[in-house]
C-alpha cells in the first residue's frame, strides 16, 4: 500500500514539450522529495521541499509543495531525451524516519 | 568515494530456497534502509536501522523476511523459503547530509538486487 499517488503513471512526449507530474496524498508530510530512477539503478535525489507552498527550481525543473504539505508537483520545461526515467516522489513521515514513496511516473522523451 | 553497493546484482532462486542479499552502505552513514520495488512501481519500505539497532521493521511482509546489521555497517536481508511473490528489486539506501538539495538528509541508494523466484 502506497500513500502517495502519482499521475500520470506513464507519459510519452516529444522533445521540447512541457510536462507536469503530480503527487497526491491524504496524509501530511514533514518534507517531500523527488527522485529520478533509471533502469538498473537506484533512485537519485533531485530535490527536497520542506515548507508548505514552497517552490524550488533546478534548471528546467520546477518543484512545488502544496500549502497543506499533502501534495506536490514537478514541472519540466522543454523536455530532453536525457530526462527519460522513472520519477518518484517520497514523503517523510511526521512520526519517524520512514519515507513513503509514490507509485511512480514513467517518462519517455522522444527525440 | 564509493557509493552504496549491493550484491549480488541478480539472484535467481527456486521456490522454497533461502536467499541472502548484502548491502554495503557509504562509510560513516548511520542510517540504513531496505526497500522492495516491483517493476514500474515506487519502492516500498521494509526496515530501518540506526547503527546496529533495527528501529523499524514494520514493512517486512512476513516472518520469512529478516534483516540484520550486526556491526552497524554492512547489512544483510535474508528471505527464507522464497515464494514467487517475493520476486522484486530489493534496494538498500544509506543516509547522510547533503547540501544543495534542500538541507535534508539524503538517502543514497544502491543499484539494487533483482530477485527472481522460479
Amino acid at each position: 500500500t502506497q500513500l502517495l499517488e502519482q499521475s500520470p503513471q506513464f507519459l510519452s512526449i516529444q522533445e521540447g514539450e512541457n510536462l507536469t507530474v503530480y503527487c497526491n496524498s491524504s496524509s501530511v508530510f514533514s518534507s517531500l522529495q523527488w527522485y529520478r530512477q533509471e533502469p538498473g539503478e537506484g533512485p537519485v535525489l533531485l530535490v527536497t521541499v520542506v515548507t508548505g507552498g514552497e517552490v524550488k527550481k533546478l534548471k528546467r525543473l520546477t518543484f512545488q509543495f502544496g500549502d497543506a504539505r499533502k501534495d506536490s508537483s514537478l514541472h519540466i520545461t522543454a523536455a530532453q531525451p536525457g530526462d527519460t526515467g522513472l520519477y518518484l516522489c517520497a514523503g517523510k513521515s511526521n512520526t519517524g524516519n520512514q519515507f513513503y514513496f509514490g507509485t511512480g511516473t514513467s517518462l519517455t522523451v522522444i527525440p | 568515494g564509493a557509493g552504496v553497493s549491493q550484491s549480488p546484482r541478480y539472484k535467481v532462486a527456486k521456490r522454497g530456497q533461502d536467499v541472502a542479499l548484502r548491502c554495503d552502505p557509504i562509510s560513516g552513514h548511520v542510517s540504513l534502509f531496505w526497500y522492495q520495488q516491483a517493476l514500474g512501481q515506487g519502492p516500498e519500505f521494509l526496515t530501518y536501522f540506526q547503527n546496529e539497532a533495527q528501529l523499524d521493521k514494520s514493512g517486512l511482509p512476513s516472518d520469512r523476511f529478516f534483516a540484520e546489521r550486526p556491526e552497524g555497517s554492512v547489512s544483510t536481508l535474508k528471505i527464507q523459503r522464497t515464494q514467487q511473490e517475493d520476486s522484486a528489486v530489493y534496494l538498500c539506501a544509506s543516509r547522510g547530509f547533503r547540501q544543495g538539495t534542500g538541507g535534508d538528509y539524503e538517502q543514497y541508494f544502491g543499484p539494487g538486487t533483482r530477485l527472481t523466484v522460479t
